[in-house]
């Protein structure tokens, strides 16, 4: 079984500072990690995927991720903050159930401040 | 765009009632999921088809079922609606050729009143 963890549902930051949204994953089987951003009134965009190949994975729009085994995380980082940043984060594993089927978390809704 | 497009985009019913909600999926695709978002949380997996057979089920009750059609097409079928079946519902798509990707559609707003 899969599960994923968000921790903080609610992330505020001014416009360029760092953005740091936390994931932890609980995985049987080697995982397969993703970061879907939602805008409002819209469906799910893929930011970054982690299929088991280079650690530090990066993703469209600057953001990166970092998948540590020992600690179970795979948080999302992005070094300066845009407005057009705002949005719901969603940290994503597959396996499971099903070829592809996710678990997904919670989400994290970020907020830019000017 | 992911090349996955669903129909309707918004809808109400009346709880009780049967509502089928459609997906196209990317071209080349022979996998597709349903998942139903409720507001304010993250997408729940309901069940996914692979060529045409269901491969995989989320804990939801058997008034949701689904099909998948030749040209991997899909639809969702939900019976004896009930209020908290109003939600987001995503299809998503992927393929031998998507690279472990998973693409999602913009989704149908259900309505149960």
């Amino acid at each position: 079984a899969q599960s994923v963890t968000q921790l903080g549902s609610h992330v505020s930051v001014s416009e360029g500072a760092l953005v740091l949204l936390r994931c932890n994953y609980s995985s049987s089987v080697p995982p397969y990690l993703f970061w879907y951003v939602q805008y409002p009134n819209q469906g799910l965009q893929l930011l970054l995927k982690y299929t088991s190949a280079a650690t530090l994975v990066k993703g469209i729009n600057g953001f990166e991720a970092e998948f540590k085994k020992s600690e179970t995380s795979f948080h999302l980082t992005k070094p300066s903050a845009h407005m057009s940043d705002a949005a719901e984060y969603f940290c994503a594993v597959s396996g499971g159930t099903g070829r592809r089927a996710l678990t997904f978390g919670s989400g994290t809704r970020l907020q830019v401040q000017p | 765009e992911t090349g996955v497009t669903q129909s309707p985009t918004h809808l109400i019913k009346t709880r009780g009632q049967q509502v089928t909600l459609r997906c196209s999926s990317q071209s080349g695709h022979n996998t597709v999921s349903w998942y139903q978002q409720a507001l304010g949380q993250g997408p729940q997996f309901i069940f996914q088809y692979y060529r045409e057979e269901e491969n995989g089920r989320g804990n939801f009750p058997p008034r949701f079922s689904g099909l998948q059609f030749p040209n991997y097409s899909s639809e969702l079928n939900v019976n004896a609606l009930e209020l908290d079946d109003s939600a987001l519902y995503l299809c998503a798509s992927s393929g031998d050729t998507s690279g472990n990707t998973i693409y999602f559609g913009e989704g149908s707003w259900l309505t149960v009143v």
